[in-house]
């Protein structure tokens, strides 16, 4: 099955510095790859996704690329703002028959200080 | 339009009860989720289901049965709860129409067993 793995687990910037969130994953099936953002006691809400047959995708301060030769992901978040601090989620989905497993990392808490 | 509606919200059982989490969208989705999210875990699949009658198990499926005999409610039960299940769980909902899209939420269930 699906193995999904998720680095660094905390990350600490200055605002206005970047901020890069790594996964890799195990299941060369896997094709599509969303990202969360869970806010403190919220529940994760869909940032960013990008699928396989894409390599870079773009939305204003954030990006995600994807290199399935390697079967890693990453997120970028440009020009950081305190707002951004919460709990960063990647996944990836596989999906054959009726297997369709939405698997998660283990999380990364970002915080931004002023 | 609620989305996607988990209940209870807190509960807190002594080890060897039961209980049944509800989980409730009323967005037609087809794919529905549980996860639990335990501190430096993420977020672990329990259980899902592609369609109504339909169930399969996830990461963590020990310890727990799920039905999906209405499209749009995932249960998820507890048979004889155990301190390891102390989390917090949340149920998310997917339409597979128009291929990959959004899981969307639910607000989360804080589940204590003493």
């Amino acid at each position: 099955g699906e193995n999904v793995e998720q680095h660094p687990s905390t990350l600490s910037v200055q605002e206005g510095d970047s901020a890069v969130i790594k996964c890799t994953y195990s299941d060369s099936a896997s094709n599509y790859f969303p990202w969360y953002k869970q806010e403190l006691g919220k529940r994760p809400q869909l940032i960013i996704d990008i699928r396989s047959n894409v390599g870079e995708k773009k939305d204003q301060r954030i990006a995600v690329t994807l290199n399935k030769t390697a079967k890693h992901f990453s997120l970028h978040i440009t020009e950081t703002q305190p707002e951004d601090s919460a709990v960063y989620f990647c996944a990836a989905r596989a999906q054959y028959g009726g297997y369709n497993k939405l698997i998660f990392g283990a999380g990364t808490r970002l915080a931004v200080h002023p | 339009n609620a989305g996607v509606t988990q209940t209870p919200k807190f509960r807190v059982l002594k080890t060897g009860q039961s209980m049944t989490l509800l989980c409730a969208q009323d967005m037609n989705h087809e794919y529905m989720y549980w996860y639990r999210q335990d501190p430096g875990m993420g977020l672990r699949l329990i259980h899902y289901s592609v369609g109504e009658g339909t169930t399969a198990k996830g990461e963590v499926p020990d310890g727990y049965n799920v039905s999906r005999l209405k499209k749009q409610n995932f249960l998820l039960g507890l048979e004889s709860a155990a301190p390891s299940q102390t989390s917090v769980y949340f149920c998310a909902s997917r339409n597979h129409r128009g291929g990959d899209t959004e899981a969307f939420f639910g607000q989360g269930t804080r589940l204590t067993v003493v």
